[in-house]
């Protein structure tokens, strides 16, 4: 079976922090593909990074970074110097073929307000 | 021309009624989606079409019917519906099939009263 878990329902930081959201999962397959969605208000859930499961490097975006690692089945989502803007719900989300590939497993999302 | 749209963004209807949800998708792609997200709860896949043809359905009641026409609409027939199926009803699209990078529209808000 395959699940993900976003441990932190709701955060709330003071502009310019750091932030780190927090994303397990559990899969028995040796490929997948991992997301990390954000939906702000208006409901549109924006896409902001898919890694394979045979590429462990981390990523840098911006200030949006993450950290990829299988040892854990972690996939973490930092962002620095924290704006407004990035007040939203973010979703991480599990793929793979074994289980309809077509399928996202969504965990339940972590709610982020940034306040000024 | 933003990437997928839906129409239309908010939606009551009465246990009764038969509306349709429709989303249009511009990218390009060959599958698109359904999902239905209530509050509290995870994401919830309903519908998967590709190329046309539907390759997922999760146990969705009859109540709710897709179509999918070709591959840049999706619609969502629905009928006497129930109260709990108020939700926001998402659509997306991916290039191709599994696993592909799946884009959303903003969604509809669907109130059933």
């Amino acid at each position: 079976a395959q699940k993900v878990t976003q441990a932190q329902t709701e955060i709330s930081v003071v502009e310019k922090e750091d932030v780190t959201l927090d994303c397990v999962y559990e899969t028995r397959d040796t490929t997948y593909y991992l997301f990390w969605y954000k939906q702000p208000p208006s409901g549109e859930l924006v896409f902001l990074i898919r890694r394979n499961s045979f590429d462990e490097q981390n990523e840098i975006s911006g200030r949006y970074s993450w950290n990829f690692q299988k040892s854990t089945s972690s996939f973490n989502f930092t962002i620095t110097a924290s704006q407004v803007v990035d007040s939203a719900v973010y979703f991480c989300a599990l793929s793979s073929n074994s289980n309809s590939g077509y399928a996202l497993n969504f965990g339940k999302g972590t709610s982020l307000l940034v306040t000024p | 021309e933003t990437g997928v749209t839906q129409t239309p963004r908010h939606l009551v209807m009465g246990m009764t009624n038969k509306k349709s949800l429709k989303c249009e998708q511009h990218l390009g792609h060959n599958a698109m989606y359904w999902y239905k997200q209530s509050a509290k709860k995870p994401l919830e896949l309903m519908f998967v079409y590709s190329l046309e043809e539907r390759v997922e359905n999760n146990s969705v009641p009859s109540r709710f019917s897709p179509e999918c026409p070709n591959s840049s609409h999706l619609f969502l027939h629905l009928h006497t519906l129930q109260p709990e199926d108020s939700a926001l009803y998402l659509c997306a699209s991916s290039q191709g099939g599994e696993s592909d990078t799946q884009y959303f529209g903003p969604g509809t808000r669907l109130t059933v009263l």
